[in-house]
């Protein structure tokens, strides 16, 4: 099946600090590609969508130049968490919608951030 | 209203057990409805996902969608320590309004 792989599961950076979050589609191309955030026990929460060769859209109330979004090729999207602080802490996941034409995703296995 | 309303548990069951997990949801636009499976720290995975109303059936997991009453079930029978995890349900409006909606998820504890 389709796989999207998500690089780093885990990073602790410094208060202050960017960290770049990068999704991958492995063996198929993504145009879409999906950034969710996840706090704990709670649900997945669409941050962005992330469209090759164009601008994110992101959803309501994320804030566009926190949260960077670049989509240069068809199987690559990565997320930048400019200027980090601990509230944004969290787990990022990364989807994509699966190829074979239904209306499942896979999505790649979150990156946990730690902001100290 | 929450467009899709799930309750977080835990859900605690002996192995064995048939596990029964819901989700209700508030639109009649929504047209698809998925369930995935997440372990901790781990990024979804799709179980199953269907059209229609009715029942549709992988060995061990039935997903079941009643439209009418806007009202899905994740049914596992014969339930394994490896089931151990968060269900989330995912529902959608298809066509150019792909991007589904999740539910909060439930987590799913079956005991030896």
């Amino acid at each position: 099946g389709a796989v999207v792989s998500q690089h780093p599961s885990r990073v602790i950076c410094k208060s202050g600090t960017s960290v770049k979050i990068e999704c991958r589609s492995l063996d198929f191309q993504a145009t879409t590609m999906f950034w969710y955030r996840q706090f704990p026990k709670q649900s997945l929460m669409l941050m962005a969508t992330s469209n090759e060769g164009s601008k994110a859209t992101y959803e309501q109330g994320v804030e566009k130049d926190k949260f960077l979004i670049n989509h240069a090729s068809l199987t690559l999207s990565t997320l930048t968490v400019a200027s980090a602080h601990p509230e944004d802490s969290s787990f990022y996941i990364c989807s994509a919608r699966d190829p074979d034409g239904s209306y499942g995703y896979t999505f790649g296995s979150g990156t946990r951030l730690t902001v100290v | 209203q929450k467009e899709v309303e799930q309750d977080p548990g835990p859900l605690s069951v002996p192995e064995g057990a048939i596990v029964s997990l819901n989700c209700t949801y508030s639109n009649s636009a929504f047209q698809y409805f998925m369930w995935y499976r997440q372990y901790s720290r781990k990024g979804p995975e799709l179980l199953m996902y269907t059209y229609s109303s009715g029942n549709k059936e992988d060995g061990r997991f039935t997903a079941q969608v009643d439209k009418s009453s806007k009202y899905i079930s994740l049914f596992i029978r014969d339930s394994q320590p490896s089931d151990s995890a968060t269900y989330l349900c995912a529902i959608g409006k298809g066509g150019g309004s792909y991007i589904p909606t999740f539910g909060r998820g439930t987590s799913l504890i079956v005991h030896p």
